[in-house]
């Protein structure tokens, strides 16, 4: 099975700052990795495809990249919206999540 | 607008059953895979089950697998999810995903771009 990892597991940011979050493959998974955003309360929403691909939709201060086994999550400006906890998701050999990384306010 | 609403959850006693369905609108049911997902306070979201559009192929993970069943009735517009042997560590929210293949660079890729509101599961004493 493919594991995913992803680091940090909770971080502490200001509106306006620059977030980056990684997730690793425990092998190889071309650019099979898709992010999702979960704010409290709420179901997952789709952010992120193939590694780099932004969701329709999805403001463009979120942005993927990586390929292989690191990728990294990327909002450039941090809104009050975006506090929410984030996962990485492999999809080339059935689904695996990451664990999850929460956004809090600093 | 695509819809999709879960059914049937509830608690149930440690080897006990339960039947989730849930019922598919505003897309083109038979046309797309779908997955069944769930989450815990403890563990995250794990992927559970997967059924392709026809229902011939199916997929599990290795936590539940000769455990629970997917099914799929294309004229029913529904999806279902027969759990037997429940555990308490099936306890969870169970969600009802839509996949979406789509090809990226010449390379086909998955997604989950729509999810229902989730069925509570409790498997207690």
């Amino acid at each position: 099975d493919i594991q995913m990892t992803q680091s940090p597991s909770s971080l502490s940011a200001s509106i306006g700052d620059r977030v980056t979050i990684t997730c690793r493959a425990s092998q190889t998974i071309s650019n099979c990795l898709n992010w999702y955003q979960q704010r409290p309360g709420k179901v997952p929403k789709l952010l992120i495809y193939a590694a780099s691909s932004l969701q329709g939709g999805v403001p463009s201060r979120f942005s993927g990249s990586g390929s292989g086994t690191e990728f990294t999550l990327t909002i450039s400006s941090l809104q009050p919206e975006d506090f929410a906890t984030y996962f990485c998701q492999q999809s080339c050999r059935t689904w695996t999540f990451g664990q999850g990384t929460r956004v809090e306010v600093k | 607008e695509v819809q999709l609403l879960e059914s049937g959850g509830g608690l149930v006693q440690p080897g006990g059953s339960l039947r989730l369905s849930c019922a598919a609108s505003g897309f083109s049911f038979s046309n797309y895979a779908m997955s069944w997902v769930r989450q815990t306070p403890g563990k995250g979201l794990e992927w559970v089950s997967a059924i392709g559009d026809s229902g011939y192929n199916t997929y599990y993970a290795d936590s539940v697998k000769g455990r629970f069943t997917i099914s799929r009735d294309n004229s029913k517009n529904s999806l279902y999810l027969q759990m037997n042997g429940l555990r308490v560590e099936d306890t969870a929210v169970y969600y009802c995903v839509k996949e979406q293949w789509v090809t990226v660079a010449g390379t086909p890729t998955g997604l989950f771009d729509y999810w229902g509101q989730g069925a509570p599961v409790t498997v207690s004493s």
